[in-house]
């Protein structure tokens, strides 16, 4: 079944250090987001990719890095930079938008604890 | 610019009631319009969406949105409440014409309640 899959479900770090999480898909997708999540405030982009080797901030990025080196992987790392990155993070995927916009198909999320 | 807002944080509707879900979207272009459901720890799941065809979209669930230009709006129906129906409901914009910025904007997300 074709999907995508973020690792682990369930993180917890200390203050200061930085943490990757892992989210591959096998959608065939070119484009890939990252989203964080904190109650009562939506989905805000962090970054996201249209091709390999080529990403964008999105409206939240400092604090946070992205690699995007093969068409199925786009892990993000949360740096120590990261004022307050306890939160719930979400990875999609979506075809690039050509004669329209496509959907966007999301990860189970990944819950990120820093004490 | 695009944005979306939804009205009400939080509905919460009896079994086999009407479910009523809010969206007004601001946008200078004609839109393209999501509607998604969350399950507590769980990612999104397209429920419909709204790309210039049938301005009545039925999507999954037995969920349908109508857009209506005159009100920038897009609201969520269902007819019919069920307990399984209880969960997170975003909407969300996109706005692109070309270019390089695809990207969705979301609602802060509204909170369905079904009470037995």
């Amino acid at each position: 079944d074709g999907g995508i899959t973020q690792s682990p479900k369930y993180l917890f770090r200390k203050e200061g250090q930085n943490v990757t999480l892992s989210c591959e898909q096998n959608l065939n997708h070119d484009a890939m987001y990252w989203y964080r999540q904190d109650p009562g405030q939506g989905l805000r982009l962090i970054y996201y990719s249209q091709i390999v080797n080529d990403f964008q901030k999105g409206d939240i990025a400092e604090g946070y890095s992205v690699s995007r080196e093969k068409k199925e992987s786009f892990p993000l790392t949360v740096t120590s930079a990261q004022k307050n990155p306890t939160a719930f993070y979400l990875c999609a995927s979506s075809m690039t938008p050509g004669q329209g916009v496509y959907e966007q198909y999301f990860g189970p999320g990944t819950r990120l604890t820093v004490t | 610019a695009q944005s979306v807002t939804q009205l009400g944080s939080h509905v919460s509707v009896s079994e086999g009631a009407l479910v009523l879900l809010r969206c007004n979207y601001s946008s200078s272009v004609p839109p393209y319009l999501f509607w998604y459901v969350q399950y507590p720890n769980q990612g999104l799941q397209l429920l419909l969406k709204y790309t210039s065809a049938a301005t009545l979209v039925k999507g999954i669930n037995g969920f349908e949105a109508e857009f209506k230009k005159s009100e920038t709006s897009f609201h969520l129906t269902k007819p019919s409440a069920h307990m399984s129906d209880a969960a997170e409901y975003f909407c969300a914009v996109n706005t692109w014409r070309g270019g390089s910025n695809y990207k969705l904007t979301f609602g802060k997300g509204t909170l369905l309640t079904v009470n037995p």
